[in-house]
């Protein structure tokens, strides 16, 4: 069972355009998110994360957003640029005695024309 | 700095055959993690170690077996490769009590089981 889900595996946007990843998960014990992104041949890199006791978290052109509600949290870049091209990973945590333990989605691979 | 180094980045191996692959950190990072990251399934853990001397098993851990050697370094041993284990294979660290800084990933073993 998937507990985190990135339901478009691909997104291509027009540079300076805004990018929105999505992503959607079922656990109702996460309470905290990240995402990361993943270049080819390189280990994926932290980009951004917001805690469940929040609802928006920006860094710089990041911005993440949570809706604890609806189960769904989201990825804003603004303005896009052809190096933000990636493949970008959302991933939740569960807190107590999780050891740092994350769940990963699928991916969503963005491109981002010039 | 080097962060966490993976060792092979690539290897072939043939059913049935056996090797480790090699996992260090010099971040002193408290806990340490082997995911495998397979198109469409995103990453999925395999093992984690939340402190030197402690291992557990993660998502999919039917196939290997890990040792923590000491607090810098985490093994993950294949004992009989099989071929669904062709994956691309992620070691990562975290410095432990929750991930608010999230990991740091090394670049990755690609791993082909012919």
């Amino acid at each position: 069972d998937q507990q985190v889900k990135q339901n478009s595996p691909s997104l291509s946007v027009q540079e300076g355009r805004i990018s929105i990843l999505n992503c959607d998960y079922t656990n109702s014990m996460f309470d905290y998110f990240l995402w990361y992104k993943k270049y080819p041949a390189e280990g994926p890199t932290f980009l951004i994360s917001i805690s469940s006791i929040k609802d928006k978290n920006e860094d710089g052109r990041f911005t993440v957003f949570l809706n604890k509600s609806a189960k769904h949290l989201s990825l804003h870049i603004v303005p896009s640029q052809p190096g933000d091209s990636a493949v970008y990973f959302c991933a939740a945590y569960a807190g107590g005695t999780s050891y740092g333990k994350l769940t990963f989605g699928q991916g969503t691979i963005l491109t981002v024309h010039p | 700095n080097a962060g966490v180094t993976q060792t092979p980045k690539f290897q072939v191996l043939k059913t049935g055959q056996s090797m480790t692959l090699q996992c260090a950190q010099d971040m002193n990072h408290n806990s340490m993690y082997w995911y495998r990251q397979d198109p469409g399934m995103g990453l999925r853990l395999i093992y984690y170690s939340a402190s030197e001397g402690t291992t557990d098993k993660g998502e999919v851990p039917n196939g290997y077996n890990v040792s923590r050697l000491n607090k810098r370094e985490f093994s993950l041993r294949l004992e009989s490769a099989a071929p669904s284990q062709t994956s691309v294979y992620f070691c990562a660290s975290n410095r432990g009590g929750g991930v608010g800084y999230g990991y740091t990933f090394g670049s990755g073993t690609r791993l082909t089981v012919v």
